[in-house]
């Protein structure tokens, strides 16, 4: 089956972008899913379809692939974007999840 | 409002059975695909199982032939009847619609929204 592979951790000054990757082969043919988990509470969708954000989901937050990677960008990252970062893709007829990103905002 | 509302987990000893359900409002689920997904404690998300629109169902391997899901018409609900449980499937279970698109382009898009809360199950002795 395939993998995604995740940075299990990565940190972030308040204020400025940061880059969360997500790298498979999956990836070359189908397009990741992103989402923000909070300690305690269910993952939240934040980038859908390329690079589209559900309603409420700050425009601070984009998405891009390239080959086998696919990114989440933080632009300005806030205090309340510390959480969990999951990408998600399609392997055969199952999904796959990426190991999660800690995202620490300093 | 579109909602996902999950229940039935609980402590359930090795080898025993469990059913969870997931009740929806704000859409149809048999319209739609829905699928489980599960967290154990401290670790990531992993995929259990999908049932489309048209009734078909796939399942990770690591509980194929265990775990079976279904969906009531009439309430609206998803089920995951869980069998043969084991230690390692102690974890949160979460529902989710499972959406999915092509765009202009072509291409097929995939995503998970919205999520149910979770329900605990833990299978200790």
């Amino acid at each position: 089956s395939s993998e995604l592979t995740q940075d299990p951790a990565v940190s972030v000054a308040l204020g400025q972008t940061v880059r969360i990757t997500c790298q498979g082969d999956s990836l070359r043919s189908y397009y990741a899913s992103w989402y923000q988990q909070k300690p305690g509470q269910a993952p939240v969708l934040v980038i859908y379809a390329k690079n589209n954000r559900p309603s409420g989901i700050p425009d601070r937050f984009s998405g891009s692939t390239s080959g086998n990677t696919a990114s989440l960008t933080i632009t300005g990252a806030q205090a309340e974007d510390e959480a969990d970062y999951y990408c998600c893709s399609r392997d055969s007829s199952a999904k796959v999840f990426g190991g999660g990103t800690k995202l620490t905002v300093l | 409002e579109v909602q996902l509302v999950e229940s039935g987990g609980g402590l359930v000893q090795p080898g025993g059975s469990l059913r969870l359900s997931c009740a929806a409002s704000g859409f149809t689920v048999s319209s739609n695909y829905m699928s489980w997904v599960r967290q154990a404690p401290g670790k990531g998300l992993e995929w259990v199982s999908v049932i489309q629109s048209g009734g078909g169902t796939y399942y990770a391997d690591s509980v194929k032939g265990r775990f079976t899901i279904s969906r009531d018409n009439s309430k609206n609900t998803l089920y995951l009847q869980m069998n043969s449980l084991r230690a390692e499937d102690t974890a949160v279970y979460y529902c989710a619609r499972d959406e999915s698109h092509y765009d202009s382009s072509g291409y097929y898009h995939e995503w998970f929204d919205p999520w149910g809360q979770g329900t605990l199950v833990t299978v200790s002795s």
